[in-house]
């Protein structure tokens, strides 16, 4: 049973640039959230995605956008990146109501 | 505002010895706390934790949560040097009926010695 794969593994950009990150979530899981975890932080709560609408987000600009596909995968889109975007992009999945969310190995982005 | 404070930050011990580790919240609509231990990227998940004074346990490994006083501890006994890793505590909000957002602790950096 895979769980939450992540893609791609790791990214370099150039300050202004667009990127887009990619996640499917553990078999039978239909909500899905991003999470940034810069350098010595713990993780920051981006959004969720629920039934391919966003369900939630947090403190994030609008340079910050999702979508979630019907098959339940998910990507997460930075545009006019700034060097403070880079950070551990982490993927989460968890089924409806069920407790405790499955994490991805995340994607490292560094803008340079 | 939310916030979970975890503490120490950082934590050196030697093969053998017994951990604690701290968790504090003050967050609204509480569903329930995890915890979470992070070696390289994907934060694994040990255990969550509904309700006051019930132990989890999973090996060497032991959580209680206080929801009065509003913190938790992970207890590690007999420490290997296979449990040095980042352990991440996170509070998950609720949002209606079901799961909301995971807040999160700065992490205690565990550190074990041969």
């Amino acid at each position: 049973d895979a769980g939450v794969t992540q893609s791609p593994t790791h990214l370099i950009k150039t300050r202004g640039q667009q990127v887009t990150l990619r996640c499917s979530p553990k078999s039978g899981h239909d909500t899905v959230s991003w999470y940034q975890q810069a350098l010595g932080q713990g993780p920051q709560f981006i959004f969720q995605y629920y039934e391919e609408e966003e369900r939630q987000r947090g403190n994030f600009p609008d340079r910050f956008s999702g979508h979630q596909f019907p098959n339940y995968s998910s990507e997460l889109n930075v545009n006019a990146l700034l060097l403070g975007d880079s950070a551990l992009y982490l993927c989460a999945s968890i089924y409806r109501s069920n407790y405790g969310y499955t994490f991805g190995s995340g994607t490292r982005l560094t803008v340079v | 505002e939310d916030k979970v404070v975890q503490s120490p930050l950082s934590l050196v011990v030697h093969e053998g010895d017994t951990v604690t580790l701290n968790c504090s919240y003050e967050v609204t609509n509480f569903r329930s706390l995890l915890w979470y231990k992070q070696e390289k990227k994907a934060p694994t998940f040990l255990f969550m934790l509904t309700s006051s004074g019930i132990e989890k346990k999973s090996g060497r490994l032991s959580s209680i949560l206080d929801k009065k006083e509003l913190f938790s501890i992970l207890n590690i006994t007999a420490t290997q040097t296979g449990d040095s890793a980042i352990y991440l505590c996170a509070v998950e909000r609720r949002y209606g009926g079901s799961q909301g957002n995971l807040i999160f602790g700065k992490g205690t950096k565990l550190s074990v010695k041969p």
